[in-house]
């Protein structure tokens, strides 16, 4: 059974950054491309970006260009996405999920979601 | 970039009614557009992928179709706990846009 589980609750200062990692178990993990999905409250879902371990190659949304990075330690099967420059509308659920399937875009698991919470 | 429009942005239904929710694309995705269904405090769940695949293990009562730029996803028969959020997501271009969400009440 393939599980995502996700770093915890972060609360930080604007201007600040945030790196949040993302552990797989149950699976072949660098096979699977890991996408970044965000939530803020009340909101719906935003694609961020994603990385395929085994190609160790990112695309990110334009919207967030320059201030997200994603990586992934095959070694460990962990995903990361930090995201810097913070603001207050940074503040949201960020969730990696598994993009599966022929297209790769089958997105089949989802880790439990974190809260970013960007206050001064 | 490719837009997703979603309808209707909510609507309420009676336990055992057909439910059905569209999302238009900007331009032509063919048939690659995946469904899920967020209930409050939990993460996104896969129902359809490629337009009309049940994801295994979904229920026979939800579906989906279209192709090119305008799809349908129907519940055949609202259920108690189906009262949930609804998203449309497109993965033709990047990025994989997701709709607006549909949020489905029990009447």
């Amino acid at each position: 059974q393939v599980q995502l589980v996700q770093s915890g609750a972060e609360v930080k200062k604007p201007g600040s950054s945030v790196k949040v990692s993302c552990k797989a178990s149950g699976g072949t993990f660098s096979s699977y491309a890991i996408s970044w999905v965000r939530q803020a409250p009340g909101q719906g879902l935003e694609w961020m970006g994603r990385i395929i371990p085994i190609l160790g190659i990112a695309n990110y949304a334009q919207k967030f260009q320059g201030r997200v990075t994603i990586t992934a330690d095959k070694s460990t099967s962990t995903a990361y996405m930090e995201l810097s420059s913070l603001r207050s509308e940074d503040t949201a659920v960020y969730y990696c999920a598994r993009g599966g399937g022929s297209s790769g875009w089958q997105i089949d698991y989802w880790g439990q979601g974190t809260l970013v919470t960007v206050s001064s | 970039d490719i837009q997703m429009t979603q309808s209707p942005s909510s609507l309420s239904a009676s336990v055992g009614d057909r439910v059905t929710i569209t999302c238009q694309a900007s331009q032509d995705i063919s048939n690659y557009l995946n469904w899920y269904q967020q209930k409050p405090g939990k993460a996104p769940k896969l129902l359809i992928y490629d337009a009309s695949n049940l994801e295994t293990g979904v229920p026979s009562r939800f579906s989906g179709s279209g192709s090119g730029t305008d799809f349908t996803f129907t519940i055949s028969s609202l259920q108690p706990e189906d009262i949930a959020t609804y998203y449309c997501q497109q993965y033709d271009n990047l990025p994989p846009f997701f709709g607006g969400g549909t949020k489905v009440e029990i009447k």
